[in-house]
């Protein structure tokens, strides 16, 4: 069974940084695009990120270009997303996902880890 | 960009009951819109992709249809499992869009 799992969430200072990472199993992870997506406390859901198999290929929601930046290693089966300058509104749950490409969406999703941005 | 309006925001209902939620594109797109279900404290579950295709293992009251620019989610007769957090999402070029969500509420 695919399974998903984030790690590396907390409190961080505004203007701080913080990685996440995001353990794959149970599927070929080499072999999917891959997403971060957020969502603020009371909020809706927020694409954040995109990255295809080899990681040569990564797409960001506007708003973030910039500060943000989307990873992975095959060899570890793990997405990555670099965090910097970060602010209040950052403050989310941040679940990774993996892409049906023949579905144009996420059908695995893991558990999130939440990102708490304050002083 | 493409702008995705869900509603409505609140819906209220009953065991029982069929209930439609609505998705409008702000432009002609094409059926990449899928829909989700998330529970408090859970990651979004996949229902409906491709406007229409019930993803394998979801119950049957759950559909999904399209017409022009509008999405629409039908639950045939709510089970109390249903009562939930919805949104539609659509996928264009790489980029991916969320309506807000309509949260349905037990009456």
């Amino acid at each position: 069974e695919a399974h998903l799992v984030e790690s590396g969430g907390g409190l961080v200072r505004p203007g701080g940084s913080l990685r996440l990472s995001c353990a794959a199993s149970g599927f070929t992870f080499s072999s999917y695009w891959t997403s971060w997506v957020r969502q603020a406390p009371g909020e809706g859901l927020e694409w954040v990120a995109n990255i295809n198999q080899d990681g040569s290929e990564k797409y960001y929601v506007d708003s973030l270009k910039g500060r943000f930046t989307i990873s992975r290693d095959n060899a570890k089966n793990s997405l990555y997303l670099q965090m910097n300058s970060l602010r209040a509104e950052d403050t989310a749950v941040y679940y990774c996902a993996r892409i049906v490409a023949a579905a144009g969406t996420w059908d695995v999703w893991g558990q999130g880890t939440t990102v708490t941005v304050s002083s | 960009d493409i702008q995705m309006t869900q509603s409505p925001s609140t819906l209220s209902a009953s065991v029982g009951d069929r209930v439609t939620i609505t998705c409008r594109a702000s432009q002609s797109l094409s059926s990449w819109l899928a829909w989700f279900q998330q529970k408090p404290g859970k990651a979004p579950k996949l229902l409906i992709y491709k406007a229409s295709t019930l993803e394998s293992g979801v119950p049957s009251r759950f559909s999904g249809s399209a017409s022009g620019t509008e999405f629409t989610l039908t639950i045939s007769s709510l089970q109390p499992d249903d009562f939930a957090t919805y949104y539609c999402q659509h996928y264009d070029n790489y980029l991916y869009t969320f309506g807000q969500g309509t949260k349905l509420e037990i009456k």
